[in-house]
């Protein structure tokens, strides 16, 4: 099975500064999905943004952007204009053919 | 209205008990999960449904039994519960169309197993 790995278990930032959350994946695969959640206090999993693999440009949302390293199997989250709302779990994930899999999580705290 | 509700949200129970959580997607999905998150907030696939067909089966001790009586909905049955059995356990749901995938969630379910 294709494993994800988030190597920092814990990051803070200030308020309004930009913080990158890292994330690398193991795949034989050439088409699949990557993914990062987040899931604030409340429990919920919330999408924040979504990666083509067959797509090179990276995608934004808002404050949010990635950078996608196909050839080295990386998929960071950069986080811009950081808010106190933006404290959460965040999860990276791998979707192919109906199997999606997580990272353990980064627990991101946005101090103000 | 909501897309993916998955009942009851807190579940209490007694450690040997049998007990069942309910799954419902209204987005027309066929494609349907169940995750566990452990107290490290670890989220593991245990299953995945396509169609009413049991496509992922994730090492769950047999204890664990999803049926799924149509492409809406995912139940999780689990009998003589355990300790280790306690998480919190989210239904998920997606669709292949338009290459357009991603899962939505439920708000998942507290099991508490005493």
């Amino acid at each position: 099975a294709q494993t994800v790995t988030q190597s920092q278990p814990e990051m803070s930032v200030q308020e309004a500064e930009t913080v990158t959350l890292s994330c690398t994946y193991d795949t034989s695969e050439s088409n699949y999905y990557l993914f990062w959640y987040k899931q604030p206090p409340s429990r919920q999993m919330i999408l924040v943004i979504r990666q083509e693999a067959y797509k090179q440009q990276n995608a934004t949302e808002n404050r949010f952007s990635v950078n996608f390293q196909k050839a080295a199997k990386s998929f960071s989250l950069k986080i811009s204009d950081s808010q106190l709302g933006d404290t959460a779990m965040y999860f990276c994930a791998y979707y192919n053919n109906n199997d999606m899999r997580f990272g353990a999580g980064t627990r991101l705290t946005v101090k103000p | 209205d909501t897309a993916v509700s998955q009942t009851p949200k807190y579940l209490v129970t007694q450690m040997g008990n049998d007990k069942s959580i309910k799954c419902e997607q209204n987005l027309g999905h066929d494609t349907m999960y169940w995750y566990k998150q452990d107290s490290k907030k670890f989220l593991k696939i245990m299953f995945s449904y396509n169609n009413k067909e049991l496509i992922i089966n994730e090492t769950v001790p047999n204890r664990f039994s999803p049926k799924s009586p149509d492409k809406a909905h995912l139940n999780l049955h689990i009998n003589s519960l355990e300790l280790g059995d306690s998480a919190v356990y989210f239904c998920a749901s997606s669709q292949v169309q338009h290459r357009n995938e991603k899962l939505f969630f439920g708000s998942g379910t507290q099991l508490s197993v005493l």
